[in-house]
């Protein structure tokens, strides 16, 4: 699976949109991007996925760029409640074991 | 649906002591997986079990071993517990290795004195 590069940490004001970015630049051809978060310490929670077209559900939008080498979350309002550690992950989608390595994310801070 | 459960919550064990963490999940799930997370860390995959029957080593194995029960559960035994276990171990699972939402359980928290 390939290996992904985030920031450490980010700011975001309440209302405004957060926009985490990614960088997976060994990305293959059949490895999908993956976003969860992971609030104060609870189980992870899924939050959107992608191959290569932009992709929109009700809790974020992705946005991968041409070259598939890197991405961008974004949260279009954020509320306080979206504190939390944003992970990026890139692996196949088919035909392995489902297994996520998890990086070190980035920590969101949504301030008020 | 309870989702994926995990119990227990918390548990302090003594070096040396052994213990088995259990997790449960009702949504007819094929693959389940358990994690530990360290504090400051990002999580790492102990075992994992792509269908009933069968079980593989994650990136951190040694000191673990599993059971797939049955299609809903999936145990973790640590057998001989040491200081470096204490971490936050997380049970997930899904529908398939074909699928792409992971569902985790709530954790369960445990010290190794």
């Amino acid at each position: 699976d390939a290996k992904t590069t985030q920031p450490t940490s980010m700011d975001c004001a309440e209302g405004r949109a957060a926009n985490l970015p990614c960088n997976h630049s060994t990305i293959s051809g059949n490895e999908y991007v993956y976003w969860y978060r992971q609030i104060h310490s609870q189980g992870p929670q899924y939050i959107i996925h992608g191959l290569k077209n932009n992709e929109t559900n009700e809790m974020a939008s992705l946005i991968i760029t041409e070259d598939r080498k890197s991405s961008t979350l974004i949260l279009p309002h954020a509320t306080l409640r979206d504190t939390a550690v944003y992970y990026c992950i890139v692996r196949i989608g088919s035909g392995n074991t489902g297994k996520l390595i998890f990086g070190q994310g980035t920590t969101l801070q949504v301030k008020p | 649906n309870a989702g994926v459960t995990q119990t227990p919550k918390f548990q302090v064990l003594k070096t040396g002591q052994s213990m088995t963490l259990q997790c449960a999940q009702d949504m007819n799930h094929n693959s389940m997986y358990w994690y530990r997370q360290d504090p400051g860390m990002g999580l790492r995959l102990i075992y994992y079990s792509a269908s009933e029957g069968t079980t593989d080593k994650g990136e951190v194995p040694n000191g673990y071993n599993v059971s797939r029960l049955n299609k809903r559960e999936f145990s973790l035994r640590l057998e001989s517990a040491a200081p470096s276990q204490t971490s936050v171990y997380f049970c997930a699972s899904t529908r398939g290795r074909a699928f792409y939402e992971q569902f985790f359980g709530p954790g369960t928290r445990l010290t190794v004195l």
